[in-house]
């Protein structure tokens, strides 16, 4: 099947500082890619949904200005961070290859994120 | 967005079938039922996805109600590896996944 690639696999970053999270479709392009957060034994929520060449579409909660998406080639979308704080750290997770309600969605490994 | 109800967890023998069952009253005709599962500490993974008809792939089958208001998916034969969080899910149209708490599955030895 196809592959998204997701790194760093884990990231510890000091509070203040900000975080690139970069998802990559390795062998399809994709013109859409989202964007999940998952606490430690909770579901994942849906953050955004990532629109190679336009602005990312947020779901109702999740602050745009914390959490920066470009989506700038077919291939790459990136999830920024910014002036992490401990309560960002999860686990985040990208997946890409879902246009249409009747295709399978390929997910990316996760990213461990800590912030100290 | 259509929404599926699943049971908290579940628990099978090792090499047994497992039946892991999914409710969603509200499908519309359009929707696509779909099953993905997380093992720890990694991202899901698609297991299969079906309208109407039952179906089939290497990893398991789906067995779709005939009114398609709930729907079963079909461990063959479990193994430990098969232990994981398994969603059940009814995409939007636009391909957005919306998780619930999914079913936790247990395999014993």
């Amino acid at each position: 099947g196809a592959v998204v690639s997701q790194h760093p696999s884990r990231v510890i970053c000091k509070s203040g500082t900000s975080v690139k999270i970069e998802c990559r479709s390795l062998d399809f392009q994709a013109t859409t890619m989202f964007w999940y957060r998952q606490f430690p034994k909770k579901s994942l929520m849906l953050m955004a949904t990532s629109n190679e060449g336009s602005k990312a579409t947020y779901e109702q909660g999740v602050e745009k200005d914390k959490f920066l998406i470009n989506h700038a080639s077919l291939t790459l979308s990136t999830l920024t961070v910014t002036s992490a704080h401990p309560e960002d750290s999860s686990f985040y997770i990208c997946s890409a290859g879902h246009g249409a309600r009747n295709t399978e969605a390929f997910f990316g490994q996760g990213t461990r994120l800590t912030v100290v | 967005d259509a929404k599926t109800t699943q049971p908290n967890s579940m628990e099978s023998n090792e090499e047994e079938p497992v039946h892991l069952p999914c409710n969603h009253s509200t499908i519309s005709g359009t929707d696509y039922i779909h099953w993905y599962r997380q093992l720890p500490s990694q991202g899901p993974e698609y297991v299969i996805h079906g309208l109407t008809s039952n179906v089939n792939n290497r990893m398991a089958s789906l067995a779709i109600a005939e009114d398609r208001k709930s729907s079963t998916l079909i461990l063959h034969r479990a193994t430990l590896r098969d232990a994981a969080v398994y969603y059940c899910i009814l995409p939007a149209n636009t391909g957005k996944l919306i998780f619930g708490q999914g079913t936790t599955l247990q395999v014993k030895p």
